[in-house]
């Protein structure tokens, strides 16, 4: 089974600070996919970045961007320039590729961000 | 346009009764599912529909049932609630080409 681990339970940080949020996880499986996702007080979950684990670039979304170290299980989150709004909990998740039916979204316990003005 | 919606966002209930949730997409996903997110925020699968056909069944009291009426809704019905479902359900969608999730903005359910 696989499983995700997000070692910090709260960051906090300056805004316009770079902050990291690391993860790590455990699989067996070679293709897979690695999120994460931003649920601010309001609740949703929006998703950040997608990570697929064939591809050796890491992701970037603008101010966001992740390390991705296959060997080492490591996904990591890298906020630049963080904003009042960036205010969430964060977490990070695994899915198994697919090829047909449906893939589930493990989890890992999230790690709850603070930026201070 | 909602891409996901959860109908109630919230719903306050007592011990012993029966609730459903429901939720609709309009993405043309084929896959639907039902996330728990306990006191903790951790987030656990519940079920999966792929085109009307439960594929995933975690270990979930059997007083939990889904339902998906077709491949764009997926209810979830609750009998005889007991505190300890109090939680905030996610309903969430994704295509077979694609991976990753559209959630629902969760329906928060406090059973007294």
């Amino acid at each position: 089974a696989q499983t995700v681990t997000q070692s910090q339970p709260e960051m906090s940080v300056q805004e316009a600070e770079t902050v990291t949020l690391s993860c790590t996880y455990d699989t067996s499986e070679s293709n897979y996919y690695l999120f994460w996702y931003k649920q601010p007080p309001s609740r949703q979950m929006i998703l950040v970045i997608r990570q697929e684990a064939y591809k050796q670039q890491n992701a970037t979304e603008n101010r966001f961007s992740v390390n991705f170290q296959k060997a080492a299980k490591s996904f990591s989150l890298k906020i630049s320039d963080s904003q009042l709004g960036d205010t969430a909990m964060y977490f990070c998740a695994f899915m198994k590729q697919r090829l047909q039916g449906a893939q589930k979204l493990v989890f890992g316990q999230g790690t709850r961000l603070t930026i201070n003005p | 346009d909602t891409a996901v919606s959860q109908t109630p966002k919230y719903l306050v209930t007592q011990m012993g009764n029966d609730k459903s949730i429901k939720c609709e997409q309009n993405l043309g996903h084929d896959t639907m599912y039902w996330y728990k997110q306990d006191s903790k925020k951790f987030l656990k699968i519940m079920f999966s529909y792929n085109n009307k056909e439960l594929i995933i069944n975690e270990t979930v009291p059997n007083r939990f049932s889904p339902k998906s009426p077709d491949k764009a809704h997926l209810n979830l019905h609750i009998n005889s609630l007991e505190l300890g479902d109090s939680a905030v359900y996610f309903c969430a969608s994704s295509h077979v080409e694609k991976s990753g999730y559209t959630f629902g903005s969760g329906t928060r359910l406090t059973v007294v």
